[in-house]
């Protein structure tokens, strides 16, 4: 079945580091990606997203690029802020198959001010 | 346009009685999912529904949990004889269809006591 995994659990860096955040993914389709970002008390929302292979997501300073040669979609920014502090889960959705999209376990990002 | 709204936000409950969860998706949405979070942790899947097809149940942890969508679009979920370890989050999600951005509610806090 797909998978996604995020090495991550927790990543502490502080305010103006640059920020890179792991994901991978295994499925026999073709899938869409996500990143989805959860604030405390909130439900996950789109934080951006990337269709098909070599596409970029991006929004608010993040990129994402969909990788398909090394089944990645790894979360970048420049210059974190600490408003970026929270919990980012990556997820695919397969074109055919499961139609349950699959998430990573989430990765808690807290930027020190 | 209004987004996903869950009620109630919280609810507390003693074990061993029923509670009822209610989701509106939005409008138009033929995908909706059930998800559960345990504090700090990821997503777990409960159950999809999709259009007037048979709803996929395999992430329902127990015949304890059930769930059905009336008229393709309010959807409820009922814990029966409710558990302590049934504490967590349950979230709702729609989305136009299952390869398509999931739109979450901000959560059901469930708490048995």
């Amino acid at each position: 079945g797909d998978s996604v995994v995020q090495t991550e659990g927790q990543v502490l860096p502080s305010e103006g580091d640059s920020l890179i955040v792991n994901c991978s993914y295994e499925t026999t389709q073709y899938p869409s990606l996500f990143w989805y970002v959860q604030y405390p008390g909130e439900g996950p929302q789109l934080h951006l997203k990337a269709m098909k292979a070599n596409d970029k997501g991006r929004n608010k300073g993040f990129e994402a690029m969909y990788r398909k040669e090394t089944t990645s979609f790894h979360l970048e920014k420049d210059s974190v802020q600490e408003s970026d502090s929270a919990v980012y889960f990556c997820a695919l959705s397969s074109s055919g198959g499961s139609y349950i999209p699959t998430f990573g376990r989430g990765t808690s990002l807290i930027v020190h001010p | 346009g209004a987004g996903v709204s869950q009620s109630p936000s919280n609810k507390v409950t003693e074990k061993g009685k029923d509670v009822e969860l209610r989701c509106d998706p939005i409008s138009g949405h033929t995908a909706l999912y059930w998800y559960r979070q345990s504090l700090g942790q990821g997503l777990e899947f409960l159950i999809y529904f999709q259009g007037n097809s048979a709803p996929d149940k395999s992430g329902l942890p127990s015949d304890r949990f059930s769930a059905e969508r009336t008229g393709g679009s309010v959807s409820t979920l009922t814990i029966q004889r409710t558990q302590q370890e049934d504490s967590a989050v349950y979230l709702c999600a729609s989305s136009l269809n299952s390869q398509e951005t999931q739109y979450f509610g901000p959560g059901t806090r469930l708490l048995v006591l």
